[in-house]
């Protein structure tokens, strides 16, 4: 069965530090993995999505960014946090080719920036 | 680009009772989706409606697609604590990308 990992759960980093968040799927390939973010009480955010290797789409201009380096493995970086990048971030990956299917969205972080 | 608005924001109920959420769009909305967010968790895939006037029924849950496709709903029948979470309609306006409602955010008051 298909499984997804995302690491850590809670953040609490310091403005102006760095930012590497993981997320990884077991048991599907290819899929398209996608990370939102969700600030206290609201919607979901599209922030990036993949299709592929090294395929990457970004939705909102800021200071993060993303990067898929295997076909299971998405990571959403920042060189230096701002206090507006506190949030829940999250993780999904939907099947390619078949529109029938919801996205699986992974546990989250949730981050704190300081 | 593609909106999709959700209303209300926010309900409280008492057990028992019915609720509603709305999700409507001034455009026509591809393929509706609908999530679960319990609190403290991470949004969970309840059902897909494609056809338009569709209705689809989960136990307590019915999901209905509108007859031109511009807005879809989500009603609880006998609302149970359980029920406690921010539901959320999303647009699959292609493979790639799910537009998200706002969401409504449910308080189940035992």
């Amino acid at each position: 069965s298909q499984t997804i990992h995302q690491w850590p759960a809670t953040l609490v980093q310091p403005v102006g530090s760095p930012l590497s968040l993981e997320c990884t799927v077991e048991g599907t390939s290819n899929p398209n993995l996608y990370w939102y973010r969700q600030a206290a009480g609201r919607g979901l955010q599209l922030l990036f999505y993949s299709v592929g290797i090294g395929q990457i789409s970004s939705e909102v201009p800021q200071n993060l960014s993303a990067s898929r380096p295997q076909d299971r493995q998405f990571i959403l970086s920042s060189k230096k946090l701002l206090l507006s990048d506190s949030g829940f971030y999250l993780c999904a990956w939907s099947v390619r080719v078949r529109v029938m299917e919801g996205y699986t969205f992974g546990s989250g972080t949730r981050l704190t920036v300081v | 680009g593609q909106q999709v608005m959700q209303i209300p924001q926010y309900q409280h109920v008492q057990e028992g009772e019915d609720f509603t959420t709305y999700c409507n769009s001034s455009t026509t909305l591809s393929n509706i989706q609908w999530y679960k967010q319990r609190p403290g968790g991470h949004p969970v895939f309840l059902i897909q409606l494609v056809k338009s006037g569709e209705v689809k029924k989960q136990k307590r849950l019915t999901f209905q697609f509108g007859e031109a496709k511009k807005n879809s709903s989500l009603h609880i029948t006998a609302t149970q604590t359980t029920d406690v979470g921010t539901y959320f309609c999303a647009d699959r306006g292609s493979a790639r990308q799910l537009t998200f409602g706002s969401g409504t955010q449910l308080t189940v008051l035992p």
